[in-house]
C-alpha cells in the first residue's frame, strides 16, 4: 500500500518564525513530490514541486527531498498569518499520485 | 488561461438519489482525477481518467463511476447516495499522466440529506 504521512498538527509558530512541515512516503517509487496549500473551504493550490535530492527555493519558502530516507519536508521562512492554512504533501510516479492528510498550520500575530 | 472549472458549485440530494457532477480540465490537459474531501479530513482519491480511459480508481464502493469524454472533461456519478457521501468533489487536471503537477478546480459541494 503506497502511503503518504503527515503530522495532522495543529502546528502553530509566531509571526515571523520558521515553519516546518513533514512528510514521509512508503513508495520508494515516486518520483515528483508536491506541496499544496489548502484554505478551509478552499481547493487546493500548488506551492512548490521537487523531484531532485536536495532543497528548492522559492521566495519564502524551500523544499527539501531526501529519497534515501523517503522524506519531504516545507519551510516556510518569516512566517505571516495569512500562511494559516492546511498544507497537502503529494508523491507519485507515472501511475499514481497520493496525498497526505495534510497539516494545519496557524501563525500567530 | 481558463482554470479547471466544476458544476455545480452545490448540489443537495437526498439519500437514493443519484448525483452527477462535472468537470472540463485545463485546456490541453488530457488527465483529469477525482478526490473526495469530507469535512475536516483529508484527499480521497477517487478517479483517475486518461486519454478517456480509465487509469486507476480509489477505495470506493461501484456506485461511484464516471467517465471521460472526447473533449477531456469529465463526470462522476454517484448512485444511490448515502448520507456520508456528503463531501466536497474536487476535481483536477494535469499535462502529463501520473505524476504532474495537478491543478484543482473549486469543487462541487454535495450536501446528502
Amino acid at each position: 500500500q503506497k502511503e503518504v504521512e503527515q503530522n495532522s498538527g495543529p502546528l502553530s509558530v509566531p509571526e515571523g518564525a520558521i515553519a516546518s512541515l513533514n512528510c514521509t512516503y512508503s513508495d520508494r517509487g515516486s518520483q515528483s513530490f508536491f506541496w499544496y496549500r489548502q484554505y478551509s473551504g478552499k481547493s487546493p493550490e500548488l506551492i512548490m514541486f521537487i523531484y531532485s535530492n536536495g532543497d528548492k527555493e522559492d521566495g519564502r519558502f524551500t523544499a527539501q527531498l531526501n529519497k534515501a530516507s523517503q522524506y519531504v519536508s516545507l519551510l516556510i521562512r518569516d512566517s505571516q498569518p495569512s500562511d494559516s492554512a492546511t498544507y497537502l504533501c503529494a508523491g507519485g510516479d507515472n501511475n499514481d499520485m497520493r496525498f497526505g492528510a495534510g497539516t494545519r498550520l496557524t501563525v500567530k500575530p | 488561461e481558463a482554470g479547471v472549472t466544476q458544476s455545480p458549485t452545490h448540489l443537495i440530494k437526498t439519500r437514493g438519489q443519484q448525483a452527477t457532477l462535472r468537470c472540463s480540465p485545463i485546456s490541453g490537459h488530457t488527465s483529469v482525477y477525482w478526490y473526495q474531501q469530507a469535512l475536516g479530513l483529508g484527499l480521497q482519491f477517487l478517479l483517475w481518467y486518461d486519454e478517456g480511459e480509465e487509469r486507476n480508481r480509489g477505495n470506493f464502493p461501484p456506485r461511484f463511476s464516471g467517465r471521460q469524454f472526447p473533449n477531456y472533461s469529465s463526470e462522476l456519478n454517484v448512485n444511490a447516495l448515502e448520507l456520508e457521501d456528503s463531501a466536497l468533489y474536487l476535481c483536477a487536471s494535469s499535462l502529463v499522466a501520473g505524476r504532474d503537477t495537478q491543478y484543482f478546480g473549486p469543487g462541487t459541494r454535495l450536501t446528502v440529506l
